[in-house]
């Protein structure tokens, strides 16, 4: 089975911070690996799929890039309705498993 | 527009068995692969199994490989996944999902809470 390990586990920003987080397949998946947003309570929300397409209605400031084993989602200008966790899945190959999450508070 | 609704879910005893359904609506079920998803109590998620568009195809996890079922009756627009024998373990929020023509799991619905406990 393939693994995914996210990187930072917990990460503290501002608004109007870049954030970077980091997405690390343990074999190479191409680029079938999605980003979803979660908060408190909801329902996970698709972000961006093929490593890098942003799904509809996503705003802008979310990109995604990567291939192979490394991945990244980047937040241009972290907004007060972003902070959330994040996790990755990957869509290589059954099982689907989804990285351990992103948290990310605000500073 | 595009609703998934769970239902199903409740406090059962350790080896107990339960059927979780979600209806859809405001899409073309049939079209769809489907899928569920479950997140036990502060912790991450976990993909479930699922489901081809016209049954014949289903894959799950290997922690509910004959245990979990999942099926389909697209007459009636729903999903379902038959647990038995359950255990601590599968206590979590069951989320079910649809997976669009990527692959990817593009609309969820609000989950349904299952709690294993004595």
């Amino acid at each position: 089975d393939i693994q995914l390990t996210q990187s930072p586990s917990f990460l503290s920003a501002s608004v109007r911070d870049r954030v970077t987080i980091t997405c690390r397949a343990s074999q190479g998946i191409s680029s079938y690996l999605a980003w979803y947003q979660q908060k408190p309570g909801k329902a996970p929300k698709l972000l961006i799929y093929a490593a890098s397409t942003l799904q509809s209605g996503v705003p802008s400031r979310f990109s995604g890039s990567g291939s192979g084993t490394e991945f990244t989602l980047t937040i241009s200008s972290l907004q007060p309705e972003d902070f959330a966790t994040y996790y990755c899945q990957h869509l290589n190959s059954y099982p689907f498993t989804f990285g351990p999450g992103t948290k990310v508070d605000i500073k | 527009e595009v609703q998934l609704v769970e239902s199903g879910g409740g406090l059962v005893q350790p080896g107990g068995s339960l059927r979780l359904s979600c209806a859809a609506s405001g899409f073309t079920f049939s079209s769809y692969w489907m899928s569920w998803v479950r997140q036990a109590p502060g912790k991450g998620l976990e993909w479930v199994a699922n489901i081809k568009q016209d049954g014949s195809e289903k894959y799950y996890v290997d922690s509910v490989k004959g245990r979990f079922t999942i099926s389909r009756d697209n007459a009636k627009n729903s999903l379902y996944l038959q647990m038995n024998s359950l255990r601590a373990e599968d206590t979590a929020v069951y989320y079910c999902a649809r997976v669009n023509v990527a692959g990817n799991f593009d609309y969820w619905g609000q989950g349904t809470l299952v709690t294993v406990s004595s």
